[in-house]
């Protein structure tokens, strides 16, 4: 199957730092990707769809201002935690779509364990 | 009411069993079906992905569709430990958005 490939894998950083993860499709093109946070035992949460070139769309209650996506290529977007406070310390999933063939299948990175102190 | 709905479980079962676990949706507009399988701290994996109704067999693993009753099913033969995750049914109807299930706890025991 398809492989997305996200980094890093876990992350520990100071309160008020900033932290990059980057999602890339290794051998497909994405046009949408999306970002996930999840809890322990709990759920996938949808946090933005990040769309190549253009401005990603958050869920409601997710500050944009603080999640920075960027979308710069068909093989690469990146999520930005900025000013991270332990409260967003969680695990954070990102996935691609692969549409090639008429298909409409979604593939999962590894997700990153971010843990701020 | 929930797109899709998940039995969250857990669900333990023994080694050799047959497993099946079920979704069902509420939008009719909904036409690809996936099943992934997450382990802890990782990211889910896609084990199956079907976008017609009836049987698709991969393996140990057969999804099952009946778009008439808005109902989806993993089967997998004769379960492993290594099965023990949890599994998330996934549905989109194209449009770029993805419902997915809350997942179901499984445990196969040795």
């Amino acid at each position: 199957g398809a492989v997305v490939s996200q980094h890093p894998s876990w992350v520990i950083c100071k309160s008020g730092t900033s932290v990059k993860i980057e999602c890339r499709s290794l051998d497909f093109q994405a046009t949408t990707m999306f970002w996930y946070r999840q809890f322990p035992k709990q759920s996938l949460m949808l946090m933005a769809t990040s769309n190549e070139g253009s401005k990603a769309t958050y869920e409601q209650g997710v500050e944009k201002d603080k999640f920075l996506i960027n979308h710069a290529s068909l093989t690469l977007s990146t999520l930005t935690v900025t000013s991270a406070h332990p409260e967003d310390s969680s695990f954070y999933i990102c996935s691609a779509r692969d549409s090639g063939g008429g298909n409409e299948k979604l593939f999962f990175g590894s997700g990153t364990q971010l843990s701020v102190l | 009411q929930k797109e899709v709905e998940q039995d969250p479980g857990p669900l333990s079962v023994p080694e050799g069993a047959i497993v099946s676990l079920n979704c069902t949706y509420s939008n009719s507009a909904f036409q690809y079906f996936m099943w992934y399988r997450q382990y802890s701290r990782k990211g889910p994996e896609l084990l199956m992905y079907t976008y017609s109704s009836g049987n698709k067999e991969d393996g140990r693993f057969t999804a099952q569709v009946d778009k008439s009753s808005k109902y989806i099913s993993l089967f997998i033969r004769d379960s492993q430990p290594s099965d023990s995750a949890t599994y998330l049914c996934g549905a989109t109807s194209g449009t770029y958005k993805y419902i997915f299930g809350t997942g179901t706890r499984l445990k196969v025991l040795a």
